[in-house]
């Protein structure tokens, strides 16, 4: 199976700073077309999973654009802009390449 | 728009079996994958398996291949996914979530951008 590692694992935020969380995987995301199959999501306090960002760099429906995702075959990153206290909760990269899909191990973002 | 609504929440002694329901509306669902994804108390999230009702296929994490069945009935709109000889270890909430859509024959990857409320399953004797 595919390793995801996150870093870092708690994130304090300021509103209004930006904020940047880091995932890697142990094997290449990018398959023969060019598309890298990394997933970004949210699980805000008490509520399911939301899809923030797929296929590395894609904002899904309705995702503010203080959101994006960059990143290489093995090394990605979610940025957020301007942190709004509606961000909090914690955030998990998930590669979509090969199955068993693959979650890191989440980075709680929470207000200072 | 497509929708996902879970079954509820169960208590199940050791050993014994459970069957999550996520019926959806709007949308076509043959036309896309159903995933199911689970998550223990303070843990992360765990992707278990997937069903593509239009390929009528399912696929599992080697973790579940031997006690979790993924089906979907298209006449009823609804996946299922059932988990046999229950230990303690598997109490979790259980999300099913749509991932995915069939063009042309061909499942491509959008993410899973819509989620069930999710299913509390609880094991104790």
């Amino acid at each position: 199976d595919i390793v995801m590692t996150q870093s870092p694992l708690s994130l304090p935020v300021t509103p209004g700073e930006p904020a940047s969380i880091s995932c890697r995987s142990n094997q290449s995301l990018l398959d023969r077309n060019g598309y890298k199959y990394l997933e970004w999501y949210v699980q805000k306090p008490g509520k399911s999973p939301q899809l923030l960002i797929y296929l590395a760099s894609n904002r899904a429906s309705g995702v503010p654009d203080r959101f994006s995702g960059s990143g290489s075959g093995t090394d990605f990153t979610l940025k957020i802009t301007r942190v709004e206290a509606e961000d909090v909760g914690v955030y998990y990269c998930m590669q979509a390449l090969q199955s068993p899909a693959t979650f890191g191990q989440g980075t709680k973002v929470d207000i200072k | 728009q497509v929708q996902l609504v879970q079954s509820g929440a169960e208590v199940k002694k050791p050993g014994s079996s459970v069957k999550v329901s996520c019926k959806a509306s709007g949308g076509s669902f043959r036309n896309y994958a159903i995933s199911w994804v689970r998550q223990a108390p303070g843990q992360g999230l765990e992707w278990m398996g997937a069903v593509i009702p239009l390929f009528g296929t399912s696929s599992y994490a080697q973790k579940f291949q031997d006690r979790v069945t993924i089906v979907a009935d298209e006449s009823a709109n609804t996946a299922y996914m059932e988990v046999t000889s229950l230990r303690s270890e598997d109490t979790a909430v259980y999300y099913c979530a749509k991932d995915g859509d069939v063009e042309d024959s061909t499942l491509y990857s959008y993410g899973m951008d819509v989620w069930g409320q999710g299913t509390k399953i609880t094991v104790s004797s």
